[in-house]
């Protein structure tokens, strides 16, 4: 399957402190791609990483990839209560298929 | 900007009701998608579509079809409306196949009810 599994499954942390949630998948891929969801909302894309590349930044994102352990994290650096909402990861592979986990929920208290 | 446009914020639908749920996108993308979300469940693929005419099922088709007769409109059809079909539903489109695939880009959703 080319879905991404989110771990942890809930993360709790305090205005201020970094958030760091883990995807891990199965299948070789081209590129791997986190998204963001506000409650009730649709997804938004914060960043995409290629299999040829280790490390991404984007303001206070940064991602990393290690296709030997099929696994990808995402750290959020000094994380605002506005950071609050559901991360998903999605391994883009071969095929068309854009598919998701159930995500990490991320509540950052003020 | 990228716009993917869903035709109803919120619906309210009654049992055996066919439903349209219209998702048109702005930005000649050739893969459109279509899912559902429940709590706990995350979003669940239902359809996709990679050219005007070609869709593939996901992993939840059963009581759902599409159809996408121009690139930039994919439907999604509940035949006949069941309360167990309640549900958030959200449309996405990207651009690109294999090693240049791109982000997507998704709609606002619409909360369907069937009552």
């Amino acid at each position: 399957s080319q879905q991404g599994e989110e771990d942890p499954q809930a993360l709790s942390i305090q205005e201020g402190e970094n958030a760091t949630m883990n995807c891990s998948y199965k299948t070789s891929i081209n590129n791997l791609q986190w998204y963001r969801q506000n409650s009730g909302r649709g997804l938004v894309h914060l960043i995409l990483i290629r299999s040829n590349e280790r490390e991404k930044h984007s303001g206070r994102l940064r991602v990393t990839l290690d296709t030997s352990k099929k696994s990808s994290s995402l750290l959020i650096t000094a994380s605002r209560a506005a950071d609050t909402a559901s991360y998903f990861c999605a391994p883009r592979g071969a095929t068309n298929k854009l598919i998701f986990g159930t995500g990490t929920l991320l509540a950052v208290q003020p | 900007d990228v716009k993917v446009t869903q035709s109803s914020r919120y619906l309210v639908k009654r049992t055996g009701e066919k439903v349209f749920l219209e998702c048109v996108q702005d930005m000649d993308h050739e893969n459109m998608f279509w899912y559902r979300q429940d709590p706990g469940l995350g979003l669940r693929l239902i359809y996709f579509s990679y050219d005007v005419k070609m869709k593939e099922k996901g992993d939840i088709p059963e009581g759902y079809s599409v159809s996408r007769e121009k690139k930039e409109r994919f439907s999604l059809i509940l035949e006949s409306a069941s309360t167990n079909q309640t549900s958030m539903y959200l449309c996405a489109s990207s651009l690109g196949r294999g090693t240049w695939v791109t982000e997507a880009f998704f709609g606002q959703g619409t909360r369907l009810t069937v009552v």
